[in-house]
């Protein structure tokens, strides 16, 4: 099984923030990651898919980078509504999920 | 818009069977693939197995022999047993969407659903 990392596992930062989640796999996955947030209380949400391609209806100040095993979810200025969980996931081969990063207000 | 919600028992004794079901809304089981994704207190996110709208399944091999997931295109709905549960079984239960089988992405996701095993 691909093993997915995470860091930080928390993080607190203010609004306005430049915020970046790293993502490590085990092993090489190409660029078959995808980004989620997740709020209590709702659904996750999928924000980028293959590493970083930005999904319809996502703000722009979200992007992702990263080929092979390291991979970056960056938030270029944190707002309100951006304190929540991020999950990375791997679909090279099955699915696996990293264990979330957690943003939290400063 | 598309909308997945979860339902089922939210309490299951030890050795009986789960059984959940997603019903879809705003949008057409077909052409799509349907997992379900667990998340046990305190511990991260565990794919659990998917079923495509024609009824060919794949699970995860950890729960196989306990499984089985299929899909019930009369009614937008897919369903979830897995057998001789027991409290590692205790966990929110989601239901995603995704376009292929694998390479892909969960595009909707279902808000989820907890369920304990206990006596």
């Amino acid at each position: 099984d691909i093993q997915m990392t995470q860091s930080p596992s928390s993080l607190s930062a203010s609004v306005g923030d430049r915020v970046t989640i790293t993502c490590r796999a085990s092993q090489t996955i190409n660029t078959y990651l995808n980004w989620y947030q997740r709020k209590p209380g709702r659904a996750p949400q999928l924000l980028i898919y293959a590493a970083s391609s930005l999904q319809s209806g996502v703000p722009s100040r979200f992007s992702g980078s990263g080929f092979g095993t390291d991979f970056t979810l960056t938030i270029s200025s944190l707002q309100p509504e951006d304190f929540a969980t991020y999950f990375c996931q791997q679909s090279y081969s099955s699915f696996t999920f990293g264990p979330g990063t957690k943003v939290e207000i400063k | 818009q598309v909308q997945l919600q979860e339902s089922g028992p939210g309490l299951v004794k030890p050795s009986e069977t789960l059984s959940l079901t997603c019903t879809v809304s705003g949008g057409s089981i077909s052409p799509y693939y349907w997992s379900w994704v667990r998340q046990p207190p305190g511990k991260g996110l565990e794919w659990i197995g998917y079923v495509f709208y024609s009824g060919s399944t794949n699970y995860n091999p950890s729960l196989k022999s306990r499984l089985t997931i299929s899909v019930d295109t009369s009614k937008n709905q897919f369903s979830l047993e897995l057998s001789s549960v027991t409290a590692a079984d205790t966990a929110v239960y989601h239901c995603a969407r995704h376009r292929s089988a694998w390479g892909t992405h969960f595009d909707f996701w279902g808000l989820g659903t907890l369920v304990t095993v206990s006596s």
